[in-house]
């Protein structure tokens, strides 16, 4: 069966401290893998997708990276307006739907 | 542009009652799929319809029905409600692709409807 699992579950950083968020993915035929950030009681909100292995892309404080296992989201140098949600999905070749990770929960703390 | 709305924001129904919700996809959106998410968990796909049709299903009872109208928006209708019902319910679009082809299009979704049932 398909499978996206996203770790750590919880990450409590100081600001300006960079980590890391991995999303490893267990899928045949990936046809896109999507990053979204999601505040409390909000809609997942868009911020990459990558199609294939070795892909980067950048926005602001974030990176997200891609192999042919797993993604990385890269965030340096936080800041507390990083703190969220951050979901992982990938959308097979084979069919229509998204299938999401659980999540790993950002808190940056001042 | 207007992005990818949904109605209500907010909803409390009791257990065995009916509710629908509806969502109106981003423009020049044509695809509309729908997703629960409960507290602690990532969305589950429920389904996705295009052209007035739905596609593709997920893992959830007949319970969950759905509609699309010719301007694209949909409604979710969910019956006999169970208390394990109560979740956020996504609404996300994109634009109609063809499952052959190699590359995803993006998923964008809305606020969301917080459905309580009691």
């Amino acid at each position: 069966e398909d499978q996206v699992t996203q770790s750590p579950e919880a990450l409590r950083l100081q600001e300006g401290e960079s980590s890391s968020l991995n999303c490893s993915y267990t899928v045949s035929g990936l046809r896109g893998l999507f990053w979204y950030r999601q505040d409390p009681g909000k809609g997942p909100e868009f911020l990459f997708t990558l199609y294939s292995a070795g892909e980067e892309k950048e926005k602001e404080r974030l990176k997200a990276t891609l192999t042919k296992k797993e993604s990385f989201l890269h965030i340096t140098a936080p800041k507390p307006e990083d703190s969220a949600t951050y979901l992982c999905a990938v959308h097979m070749s084979s069919n229509y739907k998204l299938t999401f990770g659980k999540g790993t929960l950002l808190t940056v703390n001042p | 542009d207007a992005g990818v709305t949904q109605s209500p924001t907010h909803l409390i129904k009791t257990r065995g009652q009916q509710v629908t919700l509806r969502c109106s996809p981003k423009s020049g959106h044509d695809t509309v799929s729908w997703y629960q998410q409960a507290l602690g968990q990532g969305p589950q796909f429920i389904f996705q319809y295009y052209e007035e049709e739905e596609r593709q299903r997920g893992n959830f009872p007949d319970r969950f029905s759905g509609h699309q109208f010719p301007n694209y928006s949909s409604e979710l209708n969910v019956n006999a409600l169970l208390l394990g019902d109560s979740a956020l319910y996504l609404c996300a679009s994109m634009r109609g692709i063809p499952l052959g082809r190699a590359m995803a299009d993006t998923q964008y979704f809305g606020p969301g409807t917080r459905l309580t049932v009691l």
